[in-house]
């Protein structure tokens, strides 16, 4: 199992540039989420899937947009990159629900620089 | 006022050492508490999940104080391979997010 992967690892964009994150998961979990991680703060939720054909949005969703096109796969779309969304980019999943007790298990990163 | 706080550190322990560090809690209803390991530029990886009871894993102990709200996380024996940064992760019941502190890092040196 490749668990949880995630491309690109490193992206450059300019400002106004669209791009898409990819994420997929082999693991058959349920629930997956885009976190961003920025310098000296805790992991913030952008989006996330409680389950295939279903999105909503986490802390902060302005600027992105999602689809989980299956069970397996979710995308983060950024329509008009601003450097404020230079960050970590950290795709996770859940074998359950997003209420469940268990925790998540996250995919290596993108790491994104907007200029 | 951040719903998980945690010292950022960083705690410089020389090998063979133990280094404690607690993290505290806002919310009254959480529910699942976990400790995290993030390498340098790498992804978070669960190290261990924290009981009521405190648990141990090897060198590494947890434990969980309900009514000060706050959890520990104690490493014995410390290794150079325990250099990281922490994470402090809370989860509430039936919330659909867990709760990330932003870390401390431990640094073992020789």
């Amino acid at each position: 199992n490749a668990g949880v992967t995630q491309t690109p690892k490193f992206q450059v964009l300019k400002t106004g540039q669209s791009m898409t994150l990819q994420c997929a998961q082999d693991m058959n979990h349920n629930s997956m989420y885009w976190y961003r991680q920025d310098p000296g703060m805790g992991l913030r939720l952008i989006y996330y899937s409680a389950s295939e054909g279903t999105t909503d949005k986490g802390e902060v969703p302005n600027g992105y947009n999602v689809s989980r096109l299956n069970k397996r796969e979710f995308s983060l779309r950024l329509e008009s990159a601003a450097p404020s969304q230079t960050s970590v980019y950290f795709c996770a999943s859940n074998p359950r629900g997003p209420t469940s007790k268990e925790t998540q298990y996250f995919g290596p990163g993108t790491r994104l620089l907007v200029l | 006022r951040k719903e998980v706080e945690q010292d950022p550190g960083p705690f410089n322990v020389p090998e063979g050492a133990t280094v404690a560090f607690n993290c505290t809690y806002s919310n009254s209803a959480s529910q699942s508490f976990f400790w995290y390991r993030q390498d340098c530029r790498k992804e978070p990886k669960l190290l261990m999940s924290v009981y009521s009871s405190g648990n141990e894993d090897g060198r590494f102990t947890a434990q969980l104080n309900r009514a000060s709200q706050y959890i520990s996380l104690l490493i014995r024996d410390s290794k150079l391979s325990d250099s990281a940064t922490y994470l402090c992760v809370v989860k509430t019941v039936n919330d659909y997010k867990l709760s990330f502190g932003a870390g401390t890092t431990v640094t073992v040196r020789a």
